[in-house]
């Protein structure tokens, strides 16, 4: 049972364009969702976070927009940059200290 | 340290035989995390350590795989009598562990182990 799902495990986006991330789940009891950036031979690292109680939360480049409704969050960058190309996963928890993350979505940004 | 550290960073055993794990944790967060990654796939929890509480070890795949984690820091992951199936990357991470905001996890590069 796959409660957190990134369906598409890739995108392709030109440089100085907008990058924008999908990740759907199943269980409305998640209270807090994170994004992770991952390149080759390195570990994940932390990117942004977003809490139930709120649609929308802004760093720099990055926005993380959440949709309870439709139990959909989205990460935008903007503008790309190449140094973005690098796998992100979306994660969810519950309260708790289990993280429950989606596949990956392997982003490549072109020049 | 600085950050999490993991060692080996790569390991090519044989099937059959035995491989530790290791990761040193940041100094002062009191949970870690093991996760397992195979190749296309995300991360696969595997075992948690909170302080002095007993860890969750419900999602280690057999009872070929054991964790310990010592004095409350260092923490080694065993695989006995490895399998091809196995071959992944091992992924440590620490936490300050779970407070009243997002649990962010401090992961370190990995080991990857390729069994032959």
């Amino acid at each position: 049972d796959q409660q957190v799902k990134q369906n598409s495990p890739s995108l392709s986006v030109q440089e100085g364009r907008i990058s924008i991330l999908n990740c759907d789940y199943t269980n409305s009891m998640f209270d807090y969702f994170l994004w992770y950036k991952k390149y080759p031979a390195e570990g994940p690292t932390f990117l942004i976070s977003i809490s139930s109680i709120k649609d929308k939360n802004e760093d720099g480049r990055f926005t993380v927009f959440l949709n309870k409704s439709a139990k959909h969050l989205s990460l935008h960058i903007v503008p790309s940059q190449p140094g973005d190309s690098a796998v992100y996963f979306c994660a969810a928890s519950r309260g708790g200290y289990q993280l429950i993350w989606g596949a990956g979505t392997k982003l490549i940004i072109k020049p | 340290g600085a950050g999490v550290s993991q060692s080996p960073s790569n390991k090519v055993t044989e099937k059959g035989k035995d491989v530790e794990l290791r990761c040193d944790p940041i100094s002062g967060h009191t949970a870690l995390y093991w996760y397992r990654q195979s190749l296309g796939q995300g991360l696969e929890f595997l075992i948690y350590f909170q302080g002095n509480s007993a860890p969750d070890k419900s999602g280690l795949p057999s009872d070929r795989f054991s964790a310990e984690r010592t004095g409350g820091s260092v923490s080694t992951l065993t695989i006995q009598r490895t399998q091809q199936e196995d071959s992944a990357v091992y992924l440590c991470a620490s936490s300050l562990g779970v407070s009243s905001g997002a649990n962010v996890l401090t992961f370190g590069a990995g080991s990857r182990l390729t069994v032959l």
